[in-house]
């Protein structure tokens, strides 16, 4: 079964760095794209970017280029979406999800439960 | 970056009823990749149509997706109880960013 587990809730400050995590399970982490996705409490969906964990290739939104990193450990099927300075914001759902089709950016079948992360001072 | 446009943004139907949801793109999305997504507070969007009309793994039949270029629509036949929720359109076509449109919610009448 191919799942994809998040880590927990965060509340950080402003200027506080930040690493969230969301490990692949039940299918070859290497060959599929994963996305993130933010969504600000009561807003809709935006597409920060992805990252191809074989190769660590990686596309981000306009939006967000410069202000978040993606990165991979394949060893242990992770993929990490991190910040080191953060906003308020930033304050919103942080989803993981799989594109579903292998090596090529598609449609995102599998995600994650999401992880809020809430900054404030 | 393509911009998607859904109409309505609130939808108010009943049970039983037919719903039509309309995706626009500011220009044409390369080979129909729009994908349609359900999501019920508190969850993870869920995949429901890819490739602009065809049915994701476990999707019932009465969800059906149509449209090509700039122009998508996303009917579900006979609204179930369970299929009150916000959907939203995303293209990911030849580049990035492969974005979402703003969602429709489906409430109940």
């Amino acid at each position: 079964e191919v799942q994809l587990v998040q880590s927990g809730a965060e509340v950080k400050k402003p200027g506080e760095s930040l690493k969230i995590s969301c490990k692949g399970s039940g299918y070859t982490f290497n060959k599929y794209w994963i996305g993130w996705v933010r969504q600000v409490p009561g807003k809709g969906l935006e597409w920060m970017g992805t990252i191809y964990p074989g190769d660590s290739d990686t596309r981000y939104s306009p939006s967000f280029q410069g202000h978040v990193t993606f990165s991979v450990d394949k060893s242990i099927s992770t993929a990490y979406l991190q910040w080191s300075s953060l906003k308020a914001s930033d304050t919103a759902v942080y989803y993981c999800a799989r594109s579903a089709i292998l090596g090529t950016i598609s449609q995102l079948d599998y995600w994650g439960q999401g992880a809020l992360v809430t900054v404030s001072s | 970056e393509i911009v998607l446009t859904q109409t309505p943004g609130t939808l108010s139907l009943s049970p039983g009823e037919r719903a039509t949801l309309f995706c626009r793109a500011r220009q044409s999305v390369s080979s129909s990749y729009l994908a349609w997504y359900q999501q019920k507070p508190g969850q993870a969007p869920r995949l429901l149509i890819y490739g602009a009309s065809n049915r994701a793994t476990g999707i019932p039949d009465r969800f059906s997706g149509s449209g090509s270029g700039t122009d998508f629509t996303l009917t579900i036949s006979t609204l179930e109880p369970e299929d009150f929720a916000v959907y939203y359109c995303q293209q990911y076509g030849s580049t990035p960013p492969w974005t979402f449109g703003q969602g429709t919610t489906v409430e109940v009448k």
